[in-house]
């Protein structure tokens, strides 16, 4: 069974801090897709990066960057000189297929979500 | 571009009333249609998905069902809400391929 794990519930920092979000999944599946998404307060779920299991390079998007260690199946996320704008809750999910004939398809399993808060 | 509209953003209902809310994407033909609820405590759990007319598919048993009528429309429903059907409901489509999931505003579902 699929399964997503975000231990930090709720982490709180200054901005300008750097701070690093958690996911840690679980899946038999042999290509998988892994995901974080970004809710604000105003609940939208905002789609922030996408990684093929067969792609573990890591990725930096301006103040953003994930690591993707396939070897402790683990898909961190890290903010680098926080902003206030960044407080959310940060949702890691994982992909698994719904095609029986290996299709494109799938459905996402969450983890229960971190909840950043930046404070000024 | 493809855009996604949920309706209505707000809902105060009685118990034991029904319930019908929509989902329309836009800008796409024959996407991958989702409805996923978050309680209190944050947690995402996919109720139904859709992969074509007509095509819905459960993930949980529940009070709620779904329907795909066209397209681009895909309808979450109740004949009798529980208190339990309180929450806050995303509905979420996919394109073509291994594109990522894309959200609705959602529906923030208070039964009293």
């Amino acid at each position: 069974a699929q399964k997503v794990t975000q231990a930090q519930t709720e982490i709180s920092v200054v901005e300008k801090e750097d701070v690093t979000l958690d996911c840690v999944y679980e899946t038999r599946d042999t290509t998988y897709y892994l995901f974080w998404y970004k809710q604000p307060p105003s609940g939208e779920l905002v789609f922030l990066i996408r990684r093929n299991s067969f792609d573990e390079q890591n990725e930096i998007s301006g103040r953003y960057s994930w690591n993707f260690q396939k070897s402790t199946s683990s898909f961190n996320f890290t903010i680098t000189a926080s902003q206030v704008v960044d407080s959310a809750v940060y949702f890691c999910a994982l992909s698994s297929s719904i095609d029986r004939s290996g299709g494109s398809n799938y459905k996402l399993t969450f983890g229960k979500g971190t909840l950043l808060t930046v404070n000024p | 571009s493809q855009t996604i509209h949920q309706w209505p953003a707000t809902l105060v209902q009685p118990v034991g009333s029904p319930l019908s809310l929509e989902c329309t994407v836009e800008g796409t033909s024959n996407p991958n249609l989702y409805w996923y609820r978050q309680a209190a405590g944050r947690g995402l759990q996919l109720l139904f998905y859709s992969v074509g007319i007509g095509q819905i598919s459960s993930e949980v048993p529940q009070n709620l069902s779904a329907s795909r009528p066209q397209d681009r429309q895909f309808i979450l429903s109740s004949k009798k809400l529980l208190l339990s059907d309180s929450g806050f409901y995303l509905c979420a489509w996919k394109g073509y391929s291994n594109q990522p999931q894309h959200f609705g505003d959602g529906t923030r579902l208070s039964i009293l």
